[in-house]
């Protein structure tokens, strides 16, 4: 069974267009969280949600947009994709009262042409 | 603001041979530290993890760490290193807000 699971797990597509990236964990946690692995392998946090609440909103473009319907998913939306929006994006969980320790999503890898 | 480094982009090892990865952060109170392994077009595996306590931590895959507050530093060793360990490590510490930071990773080469 798995944990967090991310699709798609590769996504291509043109500059300009809108596309969204689907999370799901069956961990039971309360808070989910989208990282952006840029081509250095640099991790930065994006977005966390705490039980469909926004908690933290780390200057990311307005573009952006997440999505919790409820606990368990954490969408991402992304319109008017660009060039340096190219990237792996991973989803994450943990438990909300103390940080056990974050459960990571496969990734899904986007490239933007 | 927190923050984490690890000064060595890139080790190589032999194989049988023993290992530490460094790990540094910056944070006023005691942290909540991680490490992380990234095998080539995957996902992030958790190897360890340090909140309290003892200060040398037992992972998975035969790994360990030690917390060294006065050095601020979390290294990450193995005493014998596989093949299957070459991937890409990170270290994380979660300052406050359920908000991991990460260094900028070391890739582990091992060469047989």
């Amino acid at each position: 069974d798995t944990a967090v699971s991310q699709t798609p797990k590769y996504l291509v597509t043109q500059m300009g267009n809108d596309k969204s990236i689907k999370c799901e964990q069956n961990l039971g946690h309360d808070t989910m969280y989208w990282y952006k692995q840029d081509s250095k392998k640099f991790l930065k946090i994006m977005f966390s949600y705490n039980n469909k609440e926004l908690i933290i909103n780390e200057t990311v473009p307005n573009r952006f947009s997440p999505k919790s319907p409820d606990k368990a998913h954490l969408n991402l939306h992304i319109n008017s994709l660009e060039l340096g929006d190219s990237a792996v994006y991973f989803c994450a969980s943990s438990r909300k009262d103390r940080p056990y320790g974050y459960t990571f999503g496969s990734g899904t890898r986007l490239t933007v042409v | 603001a927190q923050s984490v480094t690890q000064p060595d982009i890139h080790i190589t090892v032999s194989e049988g041979a023993s290992l530490e990865l460094r790990c540094n952060y910056s944070y006023g109170a005691t942290p909540y530290l991680f490490w992380y392994v990234q095998s080539p077009g995957q996902g992030l595996q958790l190897l360890l993890k340090y909140f309290s306590g003892d200060t040398l931590v037992q992972g998975i895959k035969g790994f360990e760490a030690e917390f060294k507050r006065s050095q601020s530093s979390f290294n990450l060793r193995k005493p014998s290193v596989h093949w299957s360990d070459a991937a890409e490590y990170f270290c994380a510490v979660d300052g406050g807000g359920n908000k991991l930071v990460f260094g900028a990773g070391t890739i582990l080469r091992v060469k047989s």
